[in-house]
């Protein structure tokens, strides 16, 4: 099977401090890279695209230089929410897929921030 | 209107039951379908892709009508372990990137 971790699970910060969030592809290479968002009782929203090597393609009304994202290698993207505020605490979650962004998606287990 | 949207719930249903949920799309230029399950404080795991000619997995049979626009899943027998949040999720396309949106989820409650 295709494999995503993320790292870590859940973390504790407080407001203004930034917070990275790794997501691993660990037996396949992900040319492609996806960072969700989701909040108590919402469904998933696409908060960027990532392929290895370029610059992340950001989803209207997320602000890019708050979400830093790199994708450095094909198993790997960091998603860094800078001076993270209390509004910010939500569930990111990462996909990847193998050969193409039209492929199925597999999900990492995603991260859970809470900004205190 | 939002781009994919589902059945309010929750679904509350005693063991055994069928269970139909609702889906339907704005973007008719949507290629692909699918059905993910979301356990509480997890992450989305894949149930079935849709088809325009139907498809079954067990208990779950999923179809999809593009001239409506229209995403269904049918579960039958429903086990206690079916309780979940059912996500409608609809590829937008290869042209978009392949992005993916979901609905807002339809949680379903078994009981025995």
């Amino acid at each position: 099977g295709a494999v995503v971790s993320q790292h870590p699970s859940r973390v504790i910060c407080k407001s203004g401090t930034s917070v990275k969030i790794e997501c691993r592809s660990l037996d396949f290479q992900a040319t492609t890279m996806f960072w969700y968002r989701q909040f108590p009782k919402q469904s998933l929203m696409l908060m960027a695209t990532s392929n290895e090597g370029s610059k992340a393609t950001y989803e209207q009304g997320v602000e890019k230089d708050k979400f830093l994202i790199n994708h450095a290698s094909l198993t790997l993207s960091t998603l860094t929410v800078t001076s993270a505020h209390p509004e910010d605490s939500s569930f990111y979650i990462c996909s990847a897929t193998r050969d193409s962004p039209q492929e199925t998606q597999y999900f990492g287990p995603g991260t859970r921030l809470l900004v205190l | 209107r939002k781009e994919v949207e589902q059945d309010p719930g929750p679904f509350n249903v005693p063991e055994g039951a069928t269970v139909a949920f609702n889906c339907t799309y704005s973007n008719s230029a949507s290629q692909s379908f699918f059905w993910y399950r979301q356990d509480c404080r997890k992450e989305p795991k894949l149930l079935m892709s849709v088809y325009s000619s139907g498809n079954e997995d067990g208990r779950f049979t999923a179809q999809l009508n593009r001239a409506s626009q229209y995403i269904s899943l049918l579960i039958r027998d429903s086990k206690l372990s079916d309780s979940a949040t059912y996500l409608c999720v609809v590829n937008v396309g290869y042209n978009q990137g392949g992005k993916l949106i979901f609905g807002q989820g339809t949680e379903l409650s078994v009981k025995p």
